[in-house]
């Protein structure tokens, strides 16, 4: 079955960091050719809010491109031995929390699909 | 690209059709001729569950009452006949430009 499985729910303190993985189950985690289509994208959610874009990664060589909002304080990095990608969030603040994505978006067999996890809900709170 | 989706709410009849609007700030027309369009329902307590792809090609497994119109800066999500698995937050994507970025969502409730 094809799917990215993401870790259980955290609680942090304001401050900490988090780090969430999302690893992929079921297909070619990276491919050399239409890299695009393997791209792990990030996206979270607040209680009761719209979906934020976060960045992605590129399971093949490591390249990573962050939305403006999250500069300087994520960090995205996958481990092929595992096919797993994560995300590292930093100097973490009430407003941080949400349920946070990881989603593959793109062609696979000729095929355009999208694979999101279940979501990873990060509680910040002293 | 600012994406703005109209109503942000409607409540409908089973059976009956709905319609939600979704404008983007600039055109989302890629010079390799596809539109980057993209729309989604999520429903309560889960993740987003893609439904049309690329302004109009229906996600492999949706119901074909769903469908998806429009161009440039104007898009358009139907269902022609609303049942009581469509309840829940539906939202449109753009992927032209990166950051990618999501309409406000509208949340369809059954009457």
């Amino acid at each position: 079955q094809v799917q990215v499985i993401q870790s259980g729910a955290e609680v942090e303190k304001p401050g900490a960091s988090v780090k969430v993985s999302c690893r992929a189950s079921g297909y070619t985690f990276s491919a050399d050719y239409r890299q695009w289509d393997y791209y792990i994208h990030w996206i979270r959610q607040a209680p009761g809010q719209g979906l934020e874009y976060m960045g992605w990664i590129n399971p093949k060589n490591g390249d990573t491109k962050y939305t403006q909002n999250f500069q300087g304080r994520v960090t995205m990095t996958r481990d092929t031995s595992t096919s797993t990608a994560y995300m590292d969030l930093g100097r973490l603040t009430s407003d941080d929390t949400a349920v946070y994505y990881c989603a593959r978006m793109g062609h696979v067999s000729g095929t355009y699909s999208q694979i999101w996890g279940q979501g990873m809900l990060l509680t910040v709170s002293s | 690209i600012v994406m703005t989706q109209t109503p942000l709410s409607l409540s409908v009849t089973p059976g009956q059709p709905a319609s939600i609007s979704c404008k983007s700030s600039q055109s989302l027309l890629h010079t390799n001729t596809k539109t980057y369009l993209y729309w989604y329902l999520q429903r309560p307590g889960q993740p987003p569950h893609l439904l049309i792809y690329e302004v109009s090609n229906r996600s492999s497994g949706v119901p074909d009452r769903f469908s998806g119109s429009g161009s440039g800066t104007d898009f358009t999500l139907k269902i022609s006949r609303v049942e009581a698995e469509d309840v829940g937050t539906f939202y449109c994507m753009q992927a032209l430009e990166f950051p990618y970025s999501f309409g406000q969502g509208t949340k369809l409730g059954i009457k």
